[in-house]
């Protein structure tokens, strides 16, 4: 099975910082891996899809890099609806989450 | 507009059963696999099943694997996950996806708003 860490688990920020987290895989999934933003009491939305994809309405403050086993999300200039949590999913093979970060306001 | 609309959660015993359903609209229901994930209450979440456009091919998560069934009806456009032999760590909120990705699964692009599951005597 592919195990996804993510690091950190917390991250404190302000509006207008530029945030990353990262998201390893325990094996190489190629650019199989999708972020995931989740409010509290809602569902996750989907933010970016093949490592660096982004999804059709999703600002462009968001980005995605990596290939192979280490991954990374940012979002250039933090802004009020960004404090969430935040998961990476591989689809490589199965499918498995990482255990989120949760981005707090600083 | 794609809509997923889960219901079926309830309060159930250990070693209970419950049927839960997803209803979708908003897109042709039967050319995309469909999946379940559920996230037990301030955890992370878990990918728990998928199915097929025509219901001939279904992946489980091993922990569900024997006590889970999904499946579909395409004439409903429908989603359903019967679970049984339920346990405490069942407990989580049940989510409904949309499976992007026609061959395979890929990722999950749009999502219901869950129905909680809670097992508890």
């Amino acid at each position: 099975d592919i195990q996804m860490t993510q690091s950190p688990s917390t991250l404190s920020a302000s509006v207008g910082d530029r945030v990353t987290i990262t998201c390893r895989a325990s094996q190489s999934i190629g650019k199989w891996l999708a972020w995931y933003q989740q409010r509290p009491g809602k569902a996750p939305k989907i933010l970016i899809h093949e490592a660096s994809s982004l999804e059709s309405g999703v600002p462009s403050r968001f980005s995605g890099s990596g290939s192979g086993t280490e991954f990374t999300l940012s979002i250039s200039s933090l802004q009020p609806d960004d404090f969430a949590t935040y998961y990476c999913q591989q689809y490589e093979s199965y499918w498995t989450f990482g255990q989120g970060t949760k981005v707090e306001i600083k | 507009e794609v809509q997923l609309v889960e219901s079926g959660g309830d309060l159930v015993q250990p070693g209970g059963s419950l049927r839960l359903s997803c209803a979708a609209s908003g897109f042709t229901f039967s050319s995309y696999w469909m999946t379940w994930a559920r996230q037990a209450p301030g955890k992370g979440l878990e990918w728990v099943a998928n199915i097929k456009q025509d219901g001939s091919e279904k992946y489980y998560v091993d922990s569900v694997k024997g006590r889970f069934t999904i499946s579909r009806d395409n004439a409903k456009n429908s989603l359903y996950l019967q679970i049984s032999s339920l346990r405490a760590e069942d407990t989580a909120v049940y989510y409904c996806a949309r499976s992007a990705g026609y061959t395979y699964v890929y990722y999950f692009d749009y999502w219901g708003q869950g129905t909680l599951v809670t097992v508890s005597s």
